[in-house]
C-alpha cells in the first residue's frame, strides 16, 4: 500500500546546480501538488495539477517548474538552485472530483542547497 | 499574509487528559478545514476534517469544532495518549473538494506518561 512516493529522500545540491524531484501516486488520484515546508512554518504551496495535461501557480511558485507525465506522475524542477531552497518538499494528492478529499502526502524529501 | 494561524507553537499535556489545539483563519472564503499530524522525518497524515456547513465532526478520540463566526476551530483528543505526540497542523481549503490547502504553522503536542 505505497499510496504517494517520494524520490529522492535526501539530496544536497550545489547553487547552481538542476534538479528533479519525483513524485508518483498508486490512488488514481486526479489531483496532485508540490508543498514546500521550512522550520516553523506551515507548507506552502509550489503548484498543483489539477488533473492530468494542466498545472497551475500556487503560493511559491518562483524559482521552480512542474509536469504532469500522466495521471500518477508529478515532477518538480529547480532550474538553478538557490540556498533559498533549501527545504523539505512534499508532494501529495487528491481526488478533485469530489467535495471532502482529504491529501495524502509523501514522506518528503529533504534539500540541501550549499 | 498568515490567512490560518496556530498561536501556540507547543502545548504539554499528561497522558488521560484532555489535548486542545487551537487555529485561526482571516479568508471567509474557506469551506473546508482539515487537521493533520506530523511525526519527524514523515509525511502529514490526515486526521479529521470539517465542512464549513457543519460546527462539529467526530471521529473515536479526536472531535474538531468549528466557529465560523469567530474563524475559530479547535481539535479536542480525548483521552490523550502518549503515541499522539507530534506536530499537528490546521490547513482550509476554499473548495469544498480540498484542492490548494493553506497550512498553520503547527503545534508540537507533546503527552507525557
Amino acid at each position: 500500500n505505497a499510496g504517494v512516493t517520494q524520490t529522492p529522500k535526501f539530496q544536497v545540491l550545489k547553487t547552481g546546480q538542476s534538479m528533479t524531484l519525483q513524485c508518483a501516486q498508486d490512488m488514481n488520484h486526479n489531483s496532485m501538488y508540490w508543498y514546500r515546508q521550512d522550520p516553523g512554518m506551515g507548507l506552502r504551496l509550489i503548484y498543483y495539477s489539477a488533473s492530468e495535461g494542466t498545472t497551475d501557480k500556487g503560493e511559491v511558485p518562483n524559482g521552480y517548474n512542474v509536469s504532469r507525465l500522466n495521471k500518477r506522475e508529478f515532477s518538480l524542477r529547480l532550474e538553478s538552485a538557490a540556498p533559498s531552497q533549501t527545504s523539505v518538499y512534499f508532494c501529495a494528492s487528491n481526488n478533485r472530483a469530489y467535495v471532502n478529499q482529504p491529501q495524502h502526502f509523501g514522506d518528503g524529501t529533504r534539500l540541501s542547497i550549499l | 499574509d498568515q490567512q490560518v494561524k496556530q498561536n501556540s507553537p507547543s502545548l504539554s499535556v499528561q497522558e488521560g487528559r484532555i489535548s486542545i489545539l487551537n487555529c485561526d483563519y482571516t479568508n471567509s472564503m474557506f469551506d473546508y478545514f482539515l487537521w493533520y499530524k506530523k511525526y519527524p522525518a514523515e509525511g502529514p497524515t490526515f486526521l479529521i476534517s470539517i465542512s464549513s456547513i457543519k460546527d462539529k465532526n467526530e471521529d473515536g478520540r479526536f472531535t474538531v469544532f468549528l466557529n465560523k463566526s469567530a474563524k475559530h476551530l479547535s481539535l479536542h483528543i480525548v483521552p490523550s495518549q502518549p503515541g499522539d505526540s507530534a506536530v499537528y497542523f490546521c490547513a482550509a481549503s476554499e473548495e469544498t473538494s480540498g484542492s490548494r490547502l493553506t497550512f498553520g504553522e503547527g503545534t508540537q503536542l507533546t503527552v507525557n506518561p
